[in-house]
């Protein structure tokens, strides 16, 4: 069964580093997502992707923030000078034409 | 805005027994949709069941179940003869069609 990828599965950046968070969602979908969980908290929206532009996005995703989809296949999340805050597990989803969205194993980020 | 609430922050259950885990939510929108989505410790987010707002029937899933009661906005999940699998937090969420908003989550406890 298809699934949606993301690595690394940790990454431990330094306060003011660039982070690069990789997502390979389902080859045939056509909707791509970032979520962010910090830990004990719920998960939140951070931006929603198609046909190649943001199409939503929240308060939370400022300028330090940024998607891209380089490829056919990679679905990207770059922060560009991380901050404590910035720690949490990020989730990349996709979906193809329904309202089910699946997830993948997300990315704990780390930042010291 | 949507907005989803889970008023148990923890809940327990005897191995074998049913459990009933509350969620709440309120949307403008007239199509929409629910879910219920498990959170092992691994952290990943794992799809439990859904629910078509347009359907009147409450959607099960083996030992899964929902209450939907669409006018009073709620959503409850019921897990008969629960398992010590079953042991997560679960997270209610509702789409209109772009970004899932989640509950705050209620983290289940399955007793041997």
């Amino acid at each position: 069964e298809p699934e949606v990828t993301q690595t690394p599965s940790h990454q431990v950046t330094q306060m003011g580093q660039e982070v690069i968070l990789r997502c390979v969602p389902i080859s045939n979908h056509l909707y791509f997502y970032w979520y962010r969980q910090i830990l004990g908290q719920k998960v939140e929206f951070l931006v929603s992707f198609y046909n190649n532009e943001i199409s939503e996005k929240s308060e939370i995703f400022d300028d330090q923030f940024s998607v891209e989809r380089p490829d056919g296949s990679n679905f990207t999340l770059k922060i560009r000078s991380t901050k404590l805050e910035d720690s949490a597990m990020y989730f990349c989803a996709s979906k193809k034409e329904s309202y089910e969205q699946y997830f993948g194993p997300g990315t704990r980020l780390t930042v010291t | 805005a949507q907005t989803v609430t889970q008023s148990q922050p923890e809940m327990s259950v005897q191995e074998a027994e049913t459990v009933t885990l509350s969620c709440t939510y309120d949307t403008s929108e007239s199509d929409y949709y629910l879910f219920w989505y498990k959170q092992p410790p691994s952290r990943q987010m794992i799809l439990v069941i859904r629910q078509e707002a347009y359907k009147q029937q409450n959607a099960t899933e083996n030992r899964f179940s929902v209450n939907f009661q669409k006018a009073a906005k709620s959503f409850s999940l019921k897990i008969s003869d629960s398992q010590l699998g079953d042991a997560a937090m679960y997270f209610c969420a509702l789409t209109s069609g772009s970004r899932l908003t989640f509950g705050e989550g209620t983290q289940l406890t399955v007793n041997p």
